[in-house]
């Protein structure tokens, strides 16, 4: 069966530091990965989408990056944080089945900038 | 781009209340996936929709796809305490690729 990892679960960064976000999917190949950004108590909003390797693509204008180095491996960088990079991030991966497609979430990490 | 407008924002409830939650977009969709994300967690799939006018059952949910392929609603009955969390609906149009649009969520809350 396909699992997703997400970690740290938590983080506290000072404003100007760098940030990794790693996330790995198993038990799958060639997944569409996903960084998604969650306010408090409000909706998803999708930061980066990538289709493969070395393949992402940017929803909105940001101070965040992402990689895909490996088919399962995504990760989410800032050279400095900001105070408004502060949320609840979430990885996901989506599977095609019969021509449908469903969408999976990791557990999430919970950003704060201080 | 295309919007959802899901409602209610938020519900308070008795356990054992029937809820309804709906979704509607600005344009056509041909998924319909609903969620439930409890605090700290990430969301969990409840119910995936593939068909204008599907029916289908989890336990105590059912969500339909609606005829005109622009909105959804989300049913839970006999609600309980753990029904607790945000409910969100997710849809992909004819136009938008591999990206879902995301609801704003139902923040759900039963008291005892």
């Amino acid at each position: 069966s396909q699992t997703i990892h997400q970690w740290p679960a938590t983080l506290v960064q000072p404003v100007g530091s760098p940030l990794s976000l790693e996330c790995t999917v198993e038990g799958t190949s060639n997944p569409n990965l996903y960084w998604y950004r969650q306010a408090a108590g409000r909706g998803l909003q999708l930061l980066f989408y990538s289709v493969g390797i070395g393949q992402i693509s940017s929803e909105v204008p940001q101070n965040l990056s992402a990689s895909r180095p490996q088919d399962r491996q995504f990760i989410l960088s800032s050279k400095k944080l900001l105070l408004s990079d502060s949320g609840f991030y979430l990885c996901a991966w989506s599977v095609w089945t019969g021509g449908h497609e469903k969408l999976f979430f990791g557990s999430g990490t919970q950003l704060s900038v201080l | 781009g295309q919007q959802l407008n899901q409602s209610p924002q938020s519900m308070f409830i008795q356990e054992g209340e029937d809820v309804s939650m709906n979704c509607t977009s600005s344009s056509i969709f041909n998924t319909w996936l609903w969620y439930k994300q409890d605090p700290g967690e990430g969301p969990v799939l409840l119910i995936a929709l593939y068909k204008a006018g599907e029916l289908t059952s989890n336990g105590r949910l059912t969500a339909q796809f609606g005829i005109t392929r622009k909105d959804s609603f989300l049913n839970i009955s006999a609600s309980i305490p753990s029904d607790v969390g945000i409910y969100f609906c997710a849809g992909l149009g004819e136009t938008s690729g591999s990206r879902l649009t995301f609801g704003e969520g139902t923040q759900l809350t039963v008291n005892p």
